[in-house]
């Protein structure tokens, strides 16, 4: 079936760095655009970046640009997230979301930006 | 503007209808996409395109949208429609996406 599955999260010291993954399974990878979003504790949805299918464009929430940067590997069915420069305001569970509709979640991974 | 608002809670009766509404700028320009969640949970797709239901979404689900204001209507609410219920839409840019506040049904 159509799944995602997120990974690398953990607890990280503020300004240190993290890379989540994402591997994907059962369609297509190559060909859809793909979302992270992030939900802070008790904390509604926020949109973080998207992909395109082809890893030629790039869109960043203003409150990771500069910090974030989202990357794929199609021959891996895999999504990157990077993020530098963390600060505890980043704490959240972090999804990826198939497609421009988000039809398709990951179950997320947490980042814990703490000292 | 880059935000929609939602109201952050709404009540129904058992088997009532209920409407959760979304307001933006955008939404004049993009279509509503909708999303259930449940505690502990990921976040459900549940209406896309103003209309469409995925697979699997029982029909008491449906949308609207007229001017700036995107509505889901869920007909005969079951107990386990009880949920937070979050829009989202591009902003005005094309290049970004937004979420509401997100609403908190409770059936009671």
């Amino acid at each position: 079936q159509v799944q995602l599955v997120e990974s690398g999260g953990g607890v990280v010291q503020p300004g240190r760095s993290l890379r989540l993954s994402c591997a994907a399974s059962g369609f297509t990878f190559s060909t859809y655009g793909i979302h992270w979003v992030r939900q802070a504790p008790g904390k509604g949805l926020e949109w973080v970046a998207l992909i395109s299918f082809d890893g030629r464009i790039e869109y960043y929430a203003d409150s990771v640009k500069g910090r974030f940067t989202v990357s794929r590997d199609n021959s891996k069915n895999t999504l990157y997230l990077q993020m530098n420069s963390l600060r505890a305001e980043d704490t959240a569970v972090y999804y990826c979301a198939k497609d421009h509709i988000m039809d398709v979640w990951g179950q997320g991974t947490t980042v814990t930006v703490s000292s | 503007s880059s935000e929609l608002t939602q109201d952050p809670a709404v009540s129904v009766a058992l088997g009532q209808t209920v409407r959760i509404t979304c307001q933006g700028d955008s939404l004049r320009s993009y279509y509503a996409t909708w999303y259930q969640q449940k505690p502990g949970q990921a976040p459900l797709l549940v209406l896309h395109g103003e209309t469409n239901r995925p697979s699997g979404i029982p029909d008491r689900f449906s949308g609207s949208s007229s001017g700036n204001t995107a509505s889901l209507t869920i007909a005969g609410a079951q107990a386990e429609d009880e949920a937070d219920y979050y829009c989202n839409s591009r902003d005005s840019s094309g290049n970004h996406w937004v979420f509401g506040g997100g609403t908190k049904l409770t059936v009671l």
